[in-house]
């Protein structure tokens, strides 16, 4: 079975600082695919980010970026720029590859981001 | 676009009751889901549809039932509810089994 953890319950940035979320996942298939999902406190689910392993190259989406580490099984998450609206819940997630039948994501238990002024 | 959409936003329920939350998308999508997410907690999926009258258990099942009759609506069931089952649940959908899920607004359900 899969493993996410997330070591950073809480963390503080200031605005237009940068911050780094930590990720470490356990697995033993070669193929899947990575997450980082942001829970502003509307509880809305919103993907930020998506990594497949089989790519070298660190998946970017403008202020936000991925360190994906295969060989050390770790995913973290920068935020450049930081603005209040990235204070949220964040969460990193794993699924592995299945084909041709639906594949689950295993959550880990969060990080929350808090961006003062 | 109105994507997934969950009713009702909050419930409370009496040990024993029943409920249905309900889960819409309009994205056309094939692959739909049910996660609960506990305090302080990930999502843990519940149940899966990869179409219309197609279904399977995820990690934590038990207490829960689904259909999905069409494309669109994939509501879960709770027969008889515990205080256990005091949670907020999400809905997601993806067009392909491999492909990025988006979520609903969720459904807070607290049972007493």
């Amino acid at each position: 079975a899969q493993t996410v953890t997330q070591s950073q319950p809480e963390m503080s940035v200031q605005e237009a600082e940068t911050v780094t979320l930590s990720c470490t996942y356990d697995t033993s298939e070669s193929n899947y695919y990575l997450f980082w999902y942001k829970q502003p406190p509307s509880r809305q689910m919103i993907l930020v980010i998506r990594q497949e392993a089989y790519k070298q190259q660190n998946a970017t989406e403008n202020r936000f970026s991925v360190n994906f580490q295969k060989a050390a099984k770790s995913f973290s998450l920068k935020i450049s720029d930081s603005q209040l609206g990235d204070t949220a819940m964040y969460f990193c997630a794993f699924m592995k590859y299945r084909g041709g039948t639906a594949s689950k994501l295993t959550f880990g238990t969060g990080t929350r981001l808090q961006v003062t002024l | 676009n109105a994507g997934v959409t969950q009713t009702p936003k909050f419930r409370i329920l009496k040990i024993g009751q029943s409920m249905t939350l309900q889960c819409t998308q309009d994205m056309n999508h094939n692959y739909m889901y049910w996660y609960r997410q506990d305090p302080g907690m990930g999502l843990k999926l519940i149940y899966y549809s990869v179409g219309a009258g197609i279904t399977d258990k995820g990690e934590v099942p038990n207490g829960y039932n689904v259909s999905r009759s069409t494309t669109e609506d994939f509501p879960l069931r709770l027969e008889l509810a515990a205080p256990s089952q005091t949670s907020v649940y999400f809905c997601a959908s993806s067009p392909g089994h491999q492909e990025t899920q988006y979520f609903g607004p969720g459904t807070r359900l607290l049972v007493l």
